[in-house]
């Protein structure tokens, strides 16, 4: 079993909609980031949490250390959301991200 | 402030010859992580750097691949005779310290082995 499990791990949405896409993980972490990759390939960090909520624009990212579980919300989606949503987690002391294996998320016009 | 650099972003190999990735962090970072990921899958942790310092090189498969982060210039990540599976993206990111920062990464060196 991944120590960073994503759900879906497809999801295609139309224009407008509410979208949610969830991680789970299974050790202990001092922060959790929510990244976007996008077509080309590029990697742009979207949130860096390690308790409650953060809001950036349309986008909400939730965390619940006690049940190792965070969200990652897309409010009225557009085709530019189109893309790979990656949840990365950092154990501890050590630098590095555990990173799942992504939600590929399409948005139709 | 410009963001991590990599270069080059497309390299070509042929088996048995050596690549060599270079990652220029953001400015007044001193700490690089090499990520890799292929085809069709996740990211995986490869070595994380500090100026002249290798920290943490446990996801480095232990033959071929070598890292450094010199004093002056960038971090080099070196494949020797390379094979076709190390076909792959290979990100840097870059971070101030190792504390609870946000890492930033760069836009990949896609390497293809033929």
């Amino acid at each position: 079993k991944n120590e960073v499990e994503q759900s879906p791990q497809n999801l295609t949405a139309q224009e407008g909609e509410f979208i949610t896409i969830n991680c789970s993980y299974s050790v202990g972490i001092s922060a959790l980031h929510w990244l976007q990759q996008h077509p080309g390939g590029g990697i742009v960090s979207l949130f860096m949490l390690s308790s409650g909520k953060k809001k950036h624009g349309r986008l909400i990212a939730t965390i619940n250390i006690q049940e190792k579980h965070s969200s990652l919300h897309i409010t009225a989606s557009h085709p530019r959301d189109s893309a790979v949503y990656i949840c990365a987690v950092k154990r501890g002391s050590q630098g590095n991200l555990i990173f799942g294996k992504g939600t590929k998320l399409s948005v139709k016009p | 402030n410009a963001g991590v650099m990599q270069n080059p972003r497309h390299l070509v190999r042929r088996r048995g010859q050596e690549a060599r990735l270079r990652c220029s962090p953001m400015k007044g970072h001193s700490h690089v992580y090499w990520y890799r990921q292929l085809p069709e899958e996740g990211l995986k942790f490869m070595v994380y750097l500090q100026k002249e310092n290798i920290i943490d090189e446990s996801g480095m498969p232990k033959e071929r691949f070598s890292a450094e982060f010199p004093k002056e210039g960038p971090s080099i990540l070196r494949i020797q005779q390379v094979v076709r599976g190390d076909s792959a993206a290979y990100f840097c990111a870059s971070s101030p310290g190792t504390g609870d920062y946000e890492q930033y990464f760069g836009p990949g060196t896609r390497l293809t082995v033929t």
